[in-house]
């Protein structure tokens, strides 16, 4: 039981260049959601699906897109990279069945991407 | 909408002595509110949660959380820090009605001195 894994650990991208930042669970967990993690700033929501064929934007979606593949993958997409962009990005996943109250989200280990 | 703030960026405790770590969230009502910490260069684990109830909560690691209503607050105490207790703590908040998604405060690092 993997729970969250995220690939890859590392990039470093040109301005202008695309990429996409994969993210799986094992958990059969429901929704599944993209954060970004600044100095000062805490994480931040860029996008979620709450179950599986929905996505709805968070607090910072600009520049972004995602697609939930299955119940299990859910991948981030940066279409053209911005050194705005550089950041560490975690994936979460949690059960989130409905009249059972908020339910933990579990981390993967993050992406740290930096965009030059 | 709700909102966190965690107002020490930074805490310095030597090992040994106790904890309290500040939060203080905004909500129309009573909000689910969770603990997490992060491990230098690891993801976010849940140390403990608020959802209705006891308002004295018990996490792992010996940590727990008091939920004040009249004060907006949910501090993380600990009675007895030890060294692998330096971290990246985060308080988070999440709204009772709608899709349930959890909003962060900025985190507070804790550093214990020998």
């Amino acid at each position: 039981n993997a729970g969250v894994t995220q690939t890859p650990k590392f990039q470093v991208l040109k301005t202008g260049q695309s990429m996409t930042l994969q993210c799986a669970q094992d958990m059969n967990h429901n929704s599944m959601y993209w954060y970004r993690q600044d100095p000062g700033m805490g994480l931040r929501l860029i996008y979620y699906s709450a179950s599986e064929g929905t996505t709805d934007k968070g607090e910072v979606p600009n520049g972004y897109n995602v697609s939930r593949l299955n119940k299990r993958e859910f991948s981030l997409r940066l279409e053209s990279a911005a050194p705005s962009q550089t950041s560490v990005y975690f994936c979460a996943s949690s059960v989130s069945v409905s009249g059972t109250g908020l339910d933990e989200q579990f981390f993967g280990p993050g992406t740290r991407l930096t965009v030059l | 909408a709700q909102s966190v703030t965690q107002p020490d960026i930074h805490i310095t405790v030597s090992e040994g002595a106790s904890l309290e770590l500040r939060c203080n969230y905004s909500y129309g009502a009573t909000p689910y509110l969770f603990w997490y910490v992060q491990s230098p260069g690891q993801g976010l684990q849940l140390l403990l949660k608020y959802f209705s109830g006891d308002t004295l909560v018990q996490g792992i690691k010996g940590f727990e959380a008091e939920f004040k209503r009249s004060q907006s607050s949910f501090n993380l105490r600990k009675p007895s820090v030890h060294w692998s207790d330096a971290a990246e703590y985060f308080c988070a908040v999440g709204a009772r009605t709608g899709f349930q998604k959890l909003v962060f405060g900025t985190g507070t690092r804790l550093l214990v001195s020998p």
